[in-house]
């Protein structure tokens, strides 16, 4: 089974508004981090925010923001007041216990953008 | 503080030949990571290298293989060139031992085109 799922080949947003990129993931371990990551067309990857399988609330990072519902094992990235900036690939990436090096990425999903 | 820096940023190369790929990583970073990531398939692990030794390795062929040096810089070697090979190689460094919300941190990548 895969580790992270992003059933999302590609998002189209208008300016400004908010848009939602969705991931689920797969483990049995109850220690376990999120993480997105953007990668712009210059290919290097970027990291946005970061959410722990033991934290009580959803993480902030400026315009971004995680719904992460742990029942369903989702962990959605939310783009707030998007910007022609944020067209990009975004990955969903998981990290197993509580200390460890090994990341299991998702397939990413491609936002655009409109003006 | 200088990121992680790959050589080249591209890379042409013809079927059955060898390529060889480096990365240096930010300075303090002790372990290195090679990701390929190929049209539509998202990031698949290759090989995590840290303290000089190979720690972990992902589900390729060992016609790739790496090694990292004393500075903590490493090289990636795909033998024997396959058109599937063609993709952006990604190469990302972090501390030894990662908690919570430490991340790894990618450099650029190399386009490897093989024709």
């Amino acid at each position: 089974a895969q580790k992270i799922t992003q059933t999302q080949p590609g998002m189209f947003v208008q300016e400004k508004e908010a848009v939602t990129l969705d991931c689920t993931y797969d483990t049995s371990d109850p220690s376990y981090g999120l993480f997105w990551y953007k990668q712009p067309s210059s290919g290097e990857m970027i990291f946005l925010i970061y959410q722990g399988s033991y934290d009580q609330q959803n993480a902030t990072e400026g315009r971004y923001s995680l719904n992460f519902q742990k029942a369903r094992k989702s962990a959605n990235l939310v783009i707030s007041a998007s910007q022609l900036g944020d067209s990009a690939m975004y990955f969903c990436a998981m990290r197993e216990g509580n200390t460890g090096n090994q990341f299991y990425f998702g397939t990413g999903t491609s936002l655009t953008v409109i003006p | 503080e200088a990121g992680v820096t790959q050589s080249p940023t591209h890379l042409i190369k013809t079927r059955g030949q060898q390529a060889t790929l480096r990365c240096s990583p930010i300075s303090g970073h002790t372990s290195v990571y090679w990701y390929q990531q190929a049209l539509g398939l998202g990031l698949q692990f290759l090989l995590w290298y840290d303290e000089g030794e190979e720690r972990n390795r992902g589900n390729f062929p060992p016609r790739f293989s790496g090694r990292q040096f004393p500075n903590y810089s490493s090289e990636l070697n795909v033998n024997a060139l396959e058109l599937e090979d063609s993709a952006l190689y990604l190469c990302a460094s972090s501390s030894s031992r990662l908690a919570g919300r430490e991340t790894q941190y990618f450099g650029p990548g190399t386009r490897l085109l093989v024709l």
